[in-house]
């Protein structure tokens, strides 16, 4: 079964630095979304990006946060200034169709880790 | 707004015994459902959604619209069934973008 692929796997960075999360989402799918889970708590909904634009965000994904998909087959995740608070693992997530027609793949995740 | 609450962190079953893992949602339109597994060091992934009426693994869920329900069940718990389970639903908007509010998961552990 094709896979969600994401990297680094974990990812240590100093309170204030910027970080990208790599995530290459399967193939022939077009729709890409960024969850993340703070240890302990739930699997959170961050955005969801569709023909290279945002299409939905949570009140969680404030101007700190940007995503792209540079070359077509990356989808990134941009925290400029990282704070405390954003350590957690950051699920990277793709379908073909919207959610309802079709499953949603995930990856195995980054964990974030700001010091 | 909406809200998915599974109120057992942790349930503990023998191998053979029938599993239960509740889940209780609260929204205003009408939802579609979904249950995601993660076993130890695995990615999540779809276990079963209600539009499906399917059952894999020999689990099922029925949506009770009446209690507002959507619980996962098995009649006779396997050991490899042991794994962290979440439910999950989505406003159902088509379209693209659709986003999932998870429950904060069940750790399901099946004793021999």
């Amino acid at each position: 079964e094709p896979e969600v692929t994401q990297t680094p796997s974990h990812q240590v960075t100093q309170m204030g630095q910027e970080v990208i999360l790599r995530c290459v989402p399967i193939s022939n799918h077009l729709y890409f979304y960024w969850y993340r889970q703070i240890l302990g708590q739930k699997v959170e909904f961050l955005v969801s990006f569709y023909n290279n634009e945002i299409s939905e965000k949570s009140e969680i994904f404030d101007d700190q946060f940007s995503v792209e998909r540079p070359d077509g087959s990356n989808f990134t995740l941009k925290i400029r200034s990282t704070k405390l608070e954003d350590s957690a693992m950051y699920f990277c997530a793709s379908s073909a169709q919207d959610m309802l027609n079709e499953k949603l793949f995930f990856g195995s995740g980054t964990q974030l880790s700001v010091l | 707004a909406q809200r998915v609450t599974q109120p057992e962190k942790l349930l503990s079953v023998f191998k053979g015994a029938p599993v239960e893992l509740k889940c209780n949602y609260s929204y205003s339109g009408s939802p579609e459902l979904f249950w995601y597994v993660q076993y130890s060091r695995q990615r999540l992934q779809l276990l079963l959604r209600h539009i499906s009426r399917e059952s894999i693994k020999g689990f099922t869920a029925d949506l009770n619209k009446g209690e507002t329900s959507f619980h996962l069940k098995k009649p006779f718990a396997q050991e490899e069934d042991s794994a962290m389970y979440y439910c999950a639903l989505s406003a159902g908007v088509t379209g693209g973008g659709n986003k999932l509010t998870f429950g904060t998961g069940t750790q399901l552990k099946v004793e021999l």
